[in-house]
């Protein structure tokens, strides 16, 4: 049971490239969920899939895209990388039960864009 | 603007010390508040959560809730440097909102 997995663990990119970041869960949840945490601001959610086929804006969605492929699996793309992006991405899942929402994080990408 | 405030820290407590890590947060509507623990270079991992107002005691940790006041604490009693992190206070009502961060240091 590997819990929530995330690809890569490290990436550098060049302003304007793009690059698509991997999530995988496998403890069966519904949500998913990307943030990324800069220095001094903590996490700030960027994109959320409450069921397979269903994706919604966070709070700082802009210069993002996301996939729920099936169940398990929720990619995030930077289409047009920005300086701007340079932070740590975390992939997160809930199973949203009764007793509680609590987000089970990924490892996290560390992502520079140059 | 829904917003989650925590004294950024360092908070420096000696072993065997209570550390008390504080968090106010905007939204009076919130319903579940979530403490995670951070290493550095790690990911977030869950302390304990809290839905109603009072004491939630998990071993050496302590969850205090006062929704009239808009304020969740977490107490850490006899710490050890083991318990050196940063702590994310989270307060969900439909999106989960994090604070920035509160960092411990635990002196031996």
């Amino acid at each position: 049971n590997a819990g929530v997995t995330q690809t890569p663990k490290f990436q550098v990119l060049k302003t304007g490239q793009s690059m698509t970041l991997q999530c995988a869960q496998d403890m069966n949840h519904n949500s998913m969920y990307w943030y990324r945490q800069d220095p001094g601001m903590g996490l700030r959610l960027i994109y959320y899939s409450a069921s397979e086929g269903t994706t919604d804006k966070g709070e700082v969605p802009n210069g993002y895209n996301v996939s729920r492929l099936n169940k398990r699996e929720f990619s995030l793309r930077l289409e047009s990388a920005a300086p701007s992006q340079t932070s740590v991405y975390f992939c997160a899942s809930s199973g949203r039960d009764s007793l509680s929402d609590t987000q089970y994080f990924g490892p996290g990408t560390r992502l520079t864009v140059l | 603007q829904k917003e989650v405030e925590q004294n950024s820290g360092p908070l420096s407590v000696p072993e065997g010390a209570i550390a008390s890590l504080n968090c106010t947060y905007s939204d009076r509507g919130s319903q579940s508040f979530f403490w995670y623990r951070q290493y550095s270079g790690k990911s977030p991992e869950l302390i304990m959560f809290i839905y109603s107002n009072g004491d939630k005691e998990d071993g050496r940790f302590t969850a205090q809730l006062n929704k009239a006041s808009q304020y969740v604490s977490l107490l850490i009693r006899d710490s050890q440097p083991s318990d050196s992190a940063t702590y994310l206070c989270a307060v969900n009502d439909n999106d989960m909102r994090f604070g920035a961060g509160t960092r411990l240091t635990v002196k031996p």
